[in-house]
């Protein structure tokens, strides 16, 4: 089954301006997890934010997560065309580690 | 560097002809799992071992087996592969109770 919704399912921005990708999910969660996908390769774990945490920052990364909404987004800024791929949220069931991934966001930025 | 590696990257099989996909990594992780990853859709779990502990999904159809002969290897075979299972497969691999999990680059599985 699949626990998250990823919102846009796809996006087109310039290279420079900020992405912003939105994932809301069902259940309750310990944490939840961004990864990356390049085409046709294997996914890439980006930030990981806790269920206690609101906020998170990695590098040109932003995470929120707001548990009472049971959503999360991902912020890229300054965007560059090698950040083109999809993102996927991920989180766990059950506390079980097991990943559920939501329906991925795809990504172009142009140069 | 350590990393978890897929052969083959794409492997072509005939409609109802066994095939295994294999994955091996040199991280040392106890925990391994297969995706199943279909066009523009969420990767979704299949199986996954801790250690040789086995634990199947419960909705993975019975066509899909896999083996842990070590720590460093994991196999997944495809019985009698049908058009429907032409999909990329991920294998990825974390440490026990650790969230994060590792990727391999995929194996993409044509079938004709």
């Amino acid at each position: 089954s699949q626990q998250g919704e990823e919102d846009p399912q796809a996006l087109s921005i310039q290279e420079g301006e900020n992405a912003t990708m939105n994932c809301s999910y069902k259940t309750s969660i310990n944490n939840l997890q961004w990864y990356r996908q390049n085409s046709g390769r294997g996914l890439v774990h980006l930030i990981l934010i806790r269920s206690n945490e609101r906020e998170k920052h990695s590098g040109r990364l932003r995470v929120t997560l707001d548990t009472s909404k049971k959503s999360s987004s991902l912020l890229i800024t300054a965007s560059r065309a090698a950040d083109t791929a999809s993102y996927f949220c991920a989180t766990d069931l059950d506390s079980s580690y097991k990943l559920i991934f939501g329906s991925g966001t795809r990504l172009l930025v142009r140069p | 560097d350590a990393m978890v590696i897929q052969n083959p990257r794409y492997q072509v099989t005939q409609f109802g002809k066994p095939v295994t996909l294999s994955c091996s990594q040199t991280l040392n992780h106890n925990v391994m799992y297969w995706y199943q990853q279909k066009s523009s859709q969420a990767p979704k779990l299949l199986f996954h071992y801790y250690d040789k502990d086995f634990n199947n999904e419960a909705d993975t159809p019975d066509n899909f087996q896999s083996r842990r002969p070590n720590t460093s290897f994991c196999f997944l075979d495809i019985r009698s592969p049908g058009l429907g299972d032409a999909a990329m497969y991920l294998c990825a691999t974390s440490r026990w109770q650790e969230e994060t999990q590792y990727f391999g680059p995929g194996t993409r599985l044509l079938v004709l």
